[in-house]
């Protein structure tokens, strides 16, 4: 299937700081989807994008989360003010043209400091 | 709000025997795809399997199969002869079906599978 990339593979931050991690799909989606997995953690839903929309967040999707698709392309989640608990895996995801498989990017891992 | 639970936290199997992994789920839906997403330690989220809630036939992926039990809320995966490669936390995830809108995953907590050689 079609792939999903995910940059930086590993960003380190401050505490407080601001960090915008991006995901680049192959070919035209129009429904992508960000987790977030705490290490040791399960997967957990963050927020689904359609559109250029925010289609639906989870609690943890509160404001100092934003998403955008900047350029048509890529598909960026920024973070506005790290805190130590935001240290995590974030993978972006893409369906399938079913619409009903989501197929995951290698992930960020945000190591904030 | 659907919930998703695996109760065994880590299996061990030895090379080329079979295991199987348990996961249970809690909802009220009826239209709804369940999932097995595998993890090595690259961390990658690789998709394993899949099964829609409306088929009666279990899905078979090469060496990995279900047993889904629908009343029960019941969704197991069986990985036959077992391979070192196979060593990953394994999840299961519950997705509930809308026209229209993003479908999100809900994971269990994953279950550390370790393939002994």
């Amino acid at each position: 299937e079609p792939e999903v990339t995910q940059t930086p593979s590993h960003q380190v931050t401050q505490m407080g700081q601001e960090v915008i991690l991006r995901c680049v799909p192959i070919s035209n989606h129009l429904y992508f989807y960000w987790y977030r997995q705490i290490l040791g953690q399960k997967v957990e839903f963050l927020v689904s994008f359609y559109n250029n929309e925010i289609s639906e967040k989870s609690e943890i999707f509160d404001d100092q989360f934003s998403v955008e698709r900047p350029d048509g392309s890529n598909f960026t989640l920024k973070i506005r003010s790290t805190k130590l608990e935001d240290s995590a895996m974030y993978f972006c995801a893409k369906v399938d043209r079913g619409g009903n498989e989501q197929f995951f990017g290698p992930g960020t891992r945000l190591t904030v400091l | 709000a659907q919930t998703v639970t695996q109760s065994q936290p880590e299996m061990s199997v030895q090379e080329a025997e079979t295991v199987t992994l348990s996961c249970t789920y809690d909802t009220s839906e009826s239209n709804y795809y369940l999932f097995w997403y595998k993890q090595p330690p690259s961390r990658q989220m690789i998709l394993v399997i899949r099964q829609e809630a409306y088929k009666q036939q279990n899905a078979t992926e090469n060496r990995f199969s279900v047993n889904f039990q629908k009343a029960a809320k019941s969704f197991s995966l069986k990985i036959s002869d077992s391979q070192l490669g196979d060593t990953a936390m394994y999840f299961c995830a519950f997705m509930k079906l809308r026209v229209n809108a993003g479908n999100m995953l809900t994971f269990g907590g994953g279950t550390r599978l370790m393939v002994k050689p």
